[in-house]
């Protein structure tokens, strides 16, 4: 079956810009997460989302990152008045629920959008 | 959550065991084990993870010590799609929604 899917896979945008990122998690999977990643780096978390609520998004790095998942199942990550800091591959992941209902749900990841802000 | 210290790259020989260290020294009674690793130019993928017991599946076996300050990933026959970086992260109960990965090793498979 499909994965998660991320688009687009390559974004380059100038400073200051607006751009959106798009996750299409899999199909049934109700948590859905977004992680960013910097060259040399492990992965580091954003938000997550339950359902269509964001259930945590203590990672989000500040107000010009929000992200929303209005149906329950594509998400979309947007950032306003990127700045160069903001280069790096944002990775989304979904899993079938969440952990807090008490079993071990496996996360599965997309291949990244990497952005690069000139 | 317990922090967790692995050393920053290592080499296996192909067909050749893999033990990936991984030192938790802090971890409490009600947190997880959990590894994943991460291929170049993809996103992790989940390997195994465990609580105190020893455990195996098709990837990988999981060691953990006694006093559960580290534990151990085992590939037992390395091949070099097992080249990737190898993330050790430690989570309270099943509540892995907000993964903290670290550095992680990055393992080398070489012929």
């Amino acid at each position: 079956g499909a994965g998660v899917s991320q688009t687009p896979s390559n974004k380059v945008t100038e400073k200051g810009k607006y751009v959106e990122l798009r996750c299409d998690p899999i199909s049934g999977h109700t948590a859905l997460y977004w992680y960013r990643q910097s060259l040399g780096q492990g992965p580091e978390f954003l938000i997550y989302f339950q359902g269509t609520g964001a259930a945590d998004d203590s990672g989000l790095p500040n107000d010009r990152f929000f992200a929303v998942r209005p149906e329950g199942s594509v998400s979309t990550l947007k950032i306003q008045r990127t700045e160069r800091g903001d280069s790096a591959v944002y990775l989304c992941a979904s899993s079938p629920a969440s952990g807090r209902a008490g079993s071990f749900y496996e996360q599965y990841f997309g291949p990244g959008t990497r952005l690069t802000v000139t | 959550d317990a922090k967790t210290t692995q050393p920053p790259s290592m080499d296996c020989a192909e067909g050749r065991a893999a033990n990936l260290p991984c030192n938790h020294s802090t971890i409490s009674g009600n947190e997880y084990v959990y590894w994943y690793r991460q291929i170049h130019s993809q996103g992790p993928q989940y390997i195994i993870h465990g609580l105190k017991n020893n455990e195996t599946n098709e990837m990988a076996s999981l060691i953990i010590t006694e006093d559960r300050k580290s534990s151990t990933l085992i590939l037992p026959h390395a091949t070099l799609r097992d080249t990737a970086v190898y993330y050790c992260i430690v989570r309270r109960g099943y509540n892995n929604n907000d993964m903290r990965f670290g550095a992680g090793t990055r393992l080398t498979v070489k012929p």
